[in-house]
């Protein structure tokens, strides 16, 4: 079957890095995707990579290993409007998307 | 900047009554999607249209159906309701097969 594997929950602190990761088993790939979702809103578009390596936008950046089948979002500098689920998503060999569960992320001051 | 716009917000309904979610885009997509989203669980594919009059099923179809008569237009619609259909339902759209999705503010369905 296909999975998308992702931590349940992660708390960080205001200013700091954290890292959030997320391997999948799917049925081919054409791109994994990163999304962001507030509570009770809707998810928005974050990144999107479908060859190895880093993609940097902002304070944001998603890296790709398409041999390990893993990837990772990376935020920096974090603020208290970054709590929120993070949400990773592969298109598989029919260009279907598979979701994660997301990441509930915690900030504290 | 309207992008995607889904009526109704919130709905309550009786096991067996029936319902229709309306998505409406103004971006011009070919590609439309209807998902939910439970507690727990990864967003999953109801239905799907890749243009104007087409439609195709996807991870959990059953009990729902879909039209797309105009291309801005994908209407979900709920023939007899199960409290098992409580959940949030997401409309979303994209330019094409690759392209990011653009969701709409979601629909929250309770039914009793």
């Amino acid at each position: 079957g296909q999975n998308i594997d992702q931590p349940t929950e992660m708390t960080a602190t205001e200013g700091a890095i954290v890292q959030i990761n997320c391997t999948y088993q799917t049925s081919g790939f054409n791109g994994l995707f990163w999304y962001q979702q507030h509570a009770g809103e809707a998810p928005t578009f974050l990144s999107y990579n479908v060859l190895d390596g880093l993609e940097e936008k902002g304070r944001f950046s998603s890296f790709l290993s398409r041999s390990k089948g893993y990837s990772y979002l990376l935020l920096k500098e974090l603020q208290m409007k970054d709590s929120a689920s993070y949400l990773c998503a592969v298109k598989d060999s029919n260009y279907q998307l598979i979701w994660g569960a997301g990441t509930k992320l915690i900030i504290k001051p | 900047n309207a992008g995607v716009t889904q009526t109704p917000k919130f709905r309550v309904l009786k096991t067996g009554q029936s319902m229709t979610l309306l998505c409406a885009q103004d971006m011009n997509h070919e590609y439309m999607y209807w998902y939910r989203q439970d507690p727990g669980m990864g967003l999953r594919l109801i239905h799907y249209s890749v243009g104007e009059g087409t439609t195709a099923k996807g991870e959990v179809p059953d009990g729902y159906n879909v039209s797309r008569l105009k291309k801005q237009n994908f209407l979900l619609g709920l023939e007899s309701a199960a409290p098992s259909q409580t959940s949030v339902y997401f409309c979303a759209s994209a330019a094409g097969e690759t392209g990011e999705l653009f969701f709409g503010e979601g629909s929250r369905l309770t039914v009793l």
